[in-house]
């Protein structure tokens, strides 16, 4: 199994750009998903989804767009990006059955830079 | 609101010495504990949680983690660290949300650095 897997690694976006950063998991979990990491704040919730078809919104979601079409894929989509979304971003899943007393398993995440 | 501290941004010790990495959290009801380590560059990777029962929770790697409920902490250990435990760890309290999906609310993290 690759586990979770995100790409790309690294990106650099002007301000008002678009893109979309791809994450897949091949354990057929059904819940996943998005974080940004930024210095001294730990890791915070975007937005979430239980299933294909369901999304909901985190702690931070302006500025974010998701889509769940597929139990594998989960893509996170920067509208128009801005320098406060310069950050380093982790996708995770679960099992739906253990999605508050099991691990998450993170992929490696992908560091962007808005100038 | 559920929160989580890590009151140390940065833990030296010498490698063979015992380790603690702090962890206090707040919650509503009871709490599901997690420590994730992160090593530079990667995603992070679980090490141990507490649901309930036993109070010491053993873990990946050799770490256990104590819960005290009283001091509503759960602080991380090892009774001799390596050089290789160096990375970022940090503590994650989880919390189901109303939609179904669940919420890890990590603390800011520390910094672990194992010296020879």
């Amino acid at each position: 199994n690759a586990g979770v897997t995100q790409t790309p690694k690294f990106q650099v976006l002007k301000t008002g750009q678009s893109m979309t950063l791809q994450c897949a998991q091949d354990m057929n979990h059904e819940y996943m998903s998005w974080y940004r990491q930024d210095p001294g704040m730990g890791l915070r919730l975007i937005h979430y989804s239980v299933g294909a078809g369901i999304t909901d919104q985190g702690e931070v979601p302006n500025g974010y767009n998701v889509s769940r079409s597929t139990t594998e894929d989960f893509p996170l989509r920067l509208l128009s990006a801005a320098p406060s979304q310069t950050s380093v971003y982790f996708c995770a899943s679960s099992s739906h059955r253990d999605r508050q007393v099991g691990e998450q398993y993170f992929g490696p995440g992908t560091r962007l830079t808005v100038t | 609101a559920q929160s989580v501290a890590q009151p140390e941004d940065q833990v030296n010790v010498a490698e063979g010495n015992p380790l603690t990495v702090k962890c206090t959290y707040s919650v509503s009801g009871n709490p599901y504990l997690f420590w994730y380590v992160q090593y530079p560059n990667r995603g992070l990777q679980f090490l141990l949680k507490y649901i309930t029962g036993d109070n010491l929770v053993k873990g990946s790697y050799g770490f256990e983690a104590e819960f005290n409920k009283s001091q509503t902490s759960f602080h991380l250990k090892k009774p001799s660290a390596l050089v290789s435990d160096s990375a970022l760890y940090f503590c994650a309290v989880s919390l189901l949300l109303t939609g179904g999906g669940n919420k890890l609310t990590f603390g800011t993290g520390t910094q672990l650095k194992v010296e020879l």
